[in-house]
C-alpha cells in the first residue's frame, strides 16, 4: 500500500537559520504530494502541494518539489521564524484524490 | 467563513460509555473524513465517505461506526468507550472536481480522554 516516510523529530533551529524536512512516499500511479501544517491547538491546514513530477509547490517561504525519480518531497525554508514553529506533515493522495496517507509529522521549534 | 466544525472541542468519557462526535461542513464536499491523531504519531483514517449515503472503513475502523445521511454532516459514534480511544479526533472534506487531487480542510479537532 502506499506509505509516507518522514525525518524524525523534534527539529530545533535558531531564527533565520535554514530548513529542510526530508520526505519520501512509497506509491502506485500518479500520487499527488502535499505538506501540511499543524499550529498548537488547531487542526491541520494545506501549506503547499505538488500534483505532478517536477513540480514545485511554494507558500509562505516554504518549497517543496516532487521527484518522482527518488520519490522524495523535501521541504526547505531559507530562514526560518519563531512562527514557524510547528508539526509539519507529509502525505500523498493517490490518483483519484480519494485516499489520503499521511507521515508521522516532524515538529518543528524555532528559537529566537 | 465556516468551514469544516467539530463538536465538542474536549470530552472525558468513562469506559464503555458511547458518545457521538459531530462534524459538519458548509463546503458542499462530497468527500468526509474522520482521522485520530494519537500522541507523537500521525493520522490514521478511521472511516470516510465519498457521498451522502455511503461510508467504507479507513485504517483503524474498529469501534467506531458512522453514517452520512446529508451531503453536511458525518457524525462519529463511539459505542462502548476504550482506554485505545484516547487521542485527538479531526473530522476532514474534500472536494471532488474531475480527477483532481484536492486538498483537504480541516476540522479543529476533538480531544477524548477515556477513563
Amino acid at each position: 500500500g502506499n506509505s509516507v516516510t518522514q525525518m524524525e523529530g523534534p527539529v530545533t533551529l535558531s531564527e533565520e537559520a535554514f530548513l529542510t524536512i526530508n520526505c519520501t512516499y512509497t506509491a502506485t500511479g500518479y500520487p499527488s504530494l502535499f505538506w501540511y501544517v499543524q499550529y498548537p491547538g488547531e487542526g491541520l491546514q494545506l501549506l503547499l502541494k505538488a500534483t505532478k513530477a517536477d513540480d514545485k509547490g511554494s507558500n509562505k517561504g516554504f518549497e517543496a518539489t516532487y521527484r518522482k525519480e527518488t520519490t522524495s518531497f523535501h521541504l526547505e525554508k531559507g530562514s526560518v521564524q519563531v512562527s514557524d514553529s510547528a508539526v509539519y506533515f507529509c502525505a500523498l493522495s493517490d490518483h483519484y484524490g480519494q485516499n489520503f496517507v499521511f507521515g508521522p509529522g516532524t515538529r518543528l521549534s524555532v528559537l529566537p | 467563513n465556516a468551514g469544516v466544525t467539530q463538536t465538542p472541542k474536549f470530552r472525558i468519557l468513562k469506559i464503555g460509555q458511547s458518545m457521538t462526535l459531530q462534524c459538519t461542513q458548509d463546503m458542499n464536499h462530497n468527500y468526509m473524513y474522520w482521522y485520530r491523531q494519537d500522541p507523537g504519531m500521525g493520522l490514521k483514517l478511521i472511516y470516510y465517505s465519498v457521498g451522502a449515503g455511503i461510508t467504507d472503513k479507513g485504517e483503524v475502523p474498529n469501534g467506531y461506526n458512522v453514517s452520512r445521511s446529508t451531503t453536511e454532516d458525518f457524525p462519529l459514534r463511539l459505542e462502548l468507550a476504550a482506554p485505545s480511544q484516547t487521542s485527538v479526533y479531526f473530522c476532514a472534506s474534500s472536494p471532488r472536481q474531475g480527477q483532481t487531487n484536492e486538498k483537504l480542510f480541516f476540522g479543529s479537532g476533538t480531544q477524548l480522554s477515556v477513563l
